[in-house]
């Protein structure tokens, strides 16, 4: 059972638009959450967190929305690079324990 | 300091053979995960390890596949008798209970 899913599989975007990846879940203990982004060949890496007291973080190019009630969230690429283009994955952590759950990924194609 | 590290990067076995994969955390990390990335599939979680402990291995296949983590050395994936369907990237990742950092992978082929 899937508890943390990406629905949209790839994504391409005009260099210098916003880049919006969708991320859902499904466990309401799930309190604490990331995104990695990965390029082939090489292991994902870690890119931005946002805990569950929260509703935005942001890190420069990158900003994390969360919406509890909607058990949603978001990673938004401000402005998209073509360097961006990777597969991203998000990923879910509940609070009773140490255990991280990922989506499977969406494939961000940024298009100079 | 140093990354997680992971080896061999690749490596190559024929049917019925033994992989070992070996995973380093981070320093001063005690917790310890394994991933499988089958072709064009997403991150699979395997196992998750604390030193000598396993915590939770409801991701791993029933038969062939058993991991440790010892409380000196690394952390070490092995898979029995590999058939062809084990061909995959395997990722340790290793955590500070936040966030989790992931090693370069090991690529596995099962000729």
């Amino acid at each position: 059972d899937q508890q943390v899913k990406q629905n949209s599989p790839s994504l391409s975007v005009q260099e210098g638009r916003i880049s919006i990846l969708n991320c859902d879940y499904t466990n309401s203990m799930f309190d604490y959450f990331l995104w990695y982004k990965k390029y082939p060949a090489e292991g994902p890496t870690f890119l931005i967190s946002i805990s569950s007291i929260k509703d935005k973080n942001e890190d420069g190019r990158f900003t994390v929305f969360l919406n509890k009630s909607a058990k949603h969230l978001s990673l938004h690429i401000v402005p998209s690079q073509p360097g961006d283009s990777a597969v991203y994955f998000c990923a879910a952590s509940p609070n009773t324990g140490n255990q991280f759950y990922f989506g499977t990924g969406t494939s961000l194609t940024v298009i100079p | 300091n140093a990354g997680v590290m992971q080896n061999p990067r690749h490596l190559v076995r024929r049917r019925g053979q033994e992989a070992r994969l070996r995973c380093s955390p981070m320093k001063g990390h005690s917790h310890v995960y394994w991933y499988r990335q089958l072709p064009e599939e997403g991150l699979k979680f395997m196992v998750y390890l604390q030193k000598e402990n396993i915590i939770d291995e409801s991701g791993m296949p029933k038969e062939r596949f058993s991991a440790e983590f010892p409380k000196e050395g690394p952390s070490i994936l092995r898979i029995q008798q590999v058939v062809r369907g084990d061909s995959a990237a395997y990722f340790c990742a290793s955590s500070d209970e936040e966030t989790q950092y992931f090693g370069p992978g090991t690529r596995l082929l099962v000729l």
